[in-house]
């Protein structure tokens, strides 16, 4: 049983430029959630979604920033217009339900802007 | 929000406990405690979760003092694969994005030594 998948696992990207990060939850889990880590920082919840419905995007920044999970594929963080700041770790999780005790994270896109 | 207040950095000789100790003083009557870790380059890693009694698994032992005041997270053999980010986290299962939304602070980093 596959983990959590997610793609790619580095990303450069030109300021300005569009960056699409991609999370296959594990096979079973239709809820999904995105978290980012700043260069020395702990993780921060961004959003969190189910099949074809964000639930809880409070954590999200309000420009650029978008997610989705539609019914057939994986989710997908888009950011655009990438800018310096947005360099950071994304980390997705699934889980069977919302009140999981444990949700399965995947390895991460590190983004960088140039 | 409750709050976890654990040591920046902890040290262990390979093969022998490591204690990992996590305050939130201020934790509510329905906050599971949680432990992920943190492997370096990769996505969190769920470990264990406990309410009130002490908990045990195949990867950790969870003691959380009568109180709920504290908690400690048990390693009882450490290995170099140990070497991590450890974190402790309060989770309402109980209230909506409490129960989703995982804070993550800075943790303990914890070093393995040969």
């Amino acid at each position: 049983n596959a983990g959590v998948m997610q793609n790619p696992r580095h990303l450069v990207r030109r300021r300005g430029q569009e960056a699409r990060l991609r999370c296959s939850p594990m096979k079973g889990h239709s809820h999904v959630y995105w978290y980012r880590q700043l260069p020395e920082e702990g993780l921060k919840f961004m959003v969190y979604l189910q099949k074809e419905n964000i639930i809880d995007e409070s954590g999200m920044p309000k420009e650029r920033f978008s997610a989705e999970f539609p019914k057939e594929g994986p989710s997908i963080l888009r950011i655009q217009q990438v800018v310096r700041g947005d360099s950071a770790a994304y980390f997705c999780a699934s889980s069977p339900q919302q009140d999981d005790y444990g949700y399965t994270f995947g390895s991460g896109t590190r983004l960088t802007v140039v | 929000d409750a709050k976890t207040t654990q040591p920046n950095s902890m040290e262990s000789n390979e093969e022998e406990p490591v204690h990992l100790p996590c305050n939130h003083s201020t934790i509510s009557g329905t906050d599971y405690i949680h432990w992920y870790r943190q492997l370096p380059s990769q996505g969190p890693e769920y470990v264990i979760h406990g309410l009130t009694s002490n908990v045990n698994n195949r990867m950790a032992s969870l003691a959380i003092a009568e109180d709920r005041k504290s908690s400690t997270l048990i390693l009882h053999r450490a290995t170099l694969r140990d070497a991590a980010v450890y974190y402790c986290i309060l989770r309402d299962m109980y209230s909506g994005a409490g129960s989703y939304q995982l804070t993550f602070g800075k943790g303990t980093k914890l070093s393995v030594i040969p």
